[in-house]
């Protein structure tokens, strides 16, 4: 699986759209690009995966570049229970059977505040 | 609420003993991945089961094992506990009827070897 690379924290005032970038300079053609969030202490829940067109539902918007190389979570009104550690994952579509495993790295540390 | 649960929440075992943590899946899901999250750093995986087969591992010693039953639920065994396995275990619920599907995570387990 690809590496990311993602800043190790960042802030965001309440209300504020939060922007968290990601980049993924060495994605392959068949890989998605994925976000889990960690809230302290909690297990990583999922937020929102693409593979090359901008997608969006109830919790955030994915911006992918053209390129593919690198990606941005927003969450359009950041509250304080968005403060979490967000990660970045690319892995590959995976086919049945086959193991899906997810690479985290160290992910951005969001800090809402008010 | 993702559906999956995991058991113990909190564990303390002294080095050398052995441990056996559990994990419920998701209704409908019969894929079952482990992840070992240290402080500070983001989950690494161990190894998934599929259909009660290990279908995949991580960089983990042999002495790392688990098992999933008929109904999808799962065990992580670990032998031999090192101090070093100190750490939240992280049990991820997803199914194979389809490629490329988000994982769902329980809450974890915190195991505290001393």
């Amino acid at each position: 699986d690809a590496k990311t690379t993602q800043p190790p924290s960042m802030d965001c005032a309440e209300g504020r759209a939060a922007n968290l970038p990601c980049n993924h300079s060495t994605i392959s053609g068949n890989e998605y690009v994925y976000w889990y969030r960690q809230i302290h202490s909690q297990g990583p829940q999922y937020i929102i995966h693409g593979l090359k067109n901008n997608e969006t539902n109830e919790m955030a918007s994915l911006i992918i570049t053209e390129d593919r190389k690198s990606s941005t979570l927003i969450l359009p009104h950041a509250t304080l229970r968005d403060t979490a550690v967000y990660y970045c994952i690319v892995r590959a579509r995976e086919g049945t059977g086959t193991a899906s495993k997810l690479t985290f790295g160290t992910g951005t540390r969001l800090q809402v505040t008010l | 609420e993702t559906g999956v649960t995991q058991s113990p929440t909190h564990l303390i075992k002294t080095r050398g003993q052995q441990v056996t943590l559990r994990c419920s899946s998701q209704s409908g899901h019969n894929t079952v991945s482990w992840y070992q999250q240290a402080l500070g750093q983001g989950p690494q995986f161990i190894f998934q089961y599929y259909r009660e087969e290990e279908n995949g591992r991580g960089n983990f010693p042999p002495r790392f094992s688990g098992l999933q039953f008929p109904n999808y639920s799962s065990e992580l065994n670990v032998n031999a506990l090192e101090l070093d396995d100190s750490a939240l275990y992280l049990c991820a619920s997803s199914t194979q009827l389809r490629g490329n599907t988000e994982a769902f995570f329980g809450q974890g387990t915190r195991l505290t070897v001393v």
